[in-house]
């Protein structure tokens, strides 16, 4: 089965710093998909990012934008202009191509210091 | 907001009870995904189901089962509770119409508390 790797429990950033959280997963399969899913405070579980496989091209949505090295199975998270509102743990996900289960990492929990 | 709908958002029960939680997908959504997250631990996937069809399955204990039924509306249902069984559900959907229709959407979840 594959495996999603977050080593960072616990991250903490200055507000407006630049932050970035990692990700490694184990797969065999070439054609993929990759998440970041945030959960604030109220357990919502919300998505952050997305990014194919296929493309090269890094995912970008306005302050958030990924960092996705296929060969080196990596996919990190890279929170610009950190805001009070990013504080939050965030879960990184992998889905293969067949479309079956979303494979979570354990967590990282981020501190945004005023 | 999500678009996932869960009820009940809370439910507090006794032990060797038999609860049902429900999730209504976002329209159109064809798969539904459950899962269990207990106090500061990670998801656990429980199972998933694809326009009425079970797909996969996770750690899911024999004492829970759920279903999926024609309307895609999903219903998890847990007997013979723990206090173990104690966590927030989550319930997600995914459209899984075609390659963009990928990224799981999650309802606010039910917290389950087991006494």
């Amino acid at each position: 089965a594959q495996t999603v790797t977050q080593s960072q429990p616990e991250m903490s950033v200055q507000e407006a710093e630049t932050v970035t959280l990692s990700c490694t997963y184990d797969t065999s399969e070439s054609d993929y998909y990759l998440f970041w899913y945030k959960q604030p405070p109220s357990r919502q579980m919300i998505l952050v990012i997305r990014q194919e496989a296929y493309k090269q091209q890094n995912a970008t949505e306005n302050r958030f934008s990924v960092n996705f090295q296929k060969a080196a199975k990596s996919f990190s998270l890279k929170i610009s202009d950190s805001q009070l509102g990013d504080a939050a743990m965030y879960f990184c996900a992998y889905r293969s191509k067949t479309g079956n289960q979303f494979y979570f990492g354990t967590g990282t929990s981020l501190t945004v210091i005023p | 907001d999500s678009g996932v709908t869960q009820t009940p958002k809370h439910l507090i029960t006794a032990t060797g009870q038999r609860v049902t939680l429900r999730c209504s997908p976002r329209s159109g959504d064809l798969s539904v995904y459950w899962y269990q997250q207990s106090l500061d631990q990670g998801l656990q996937f429980l199972i998933q189901y694809y326009n009425g069809e079970e797909r996969a399955k996770g750690n899911i204990l024999e004492r829970f089962s759920a279903q999926q039924f024609p309307d895609l509306h999903s219903e998890l249902n847990l007997s013979s509770l723990e206090l173990g069984d104690s966590a927030l559900y989550f319930c997600a959907s995914s459209p899984d119409r075609g390659r963009l229709n990928t990224e799981a959407f999650f309802g606010q979840g039910t917290r389950l508390t087991v006494v």
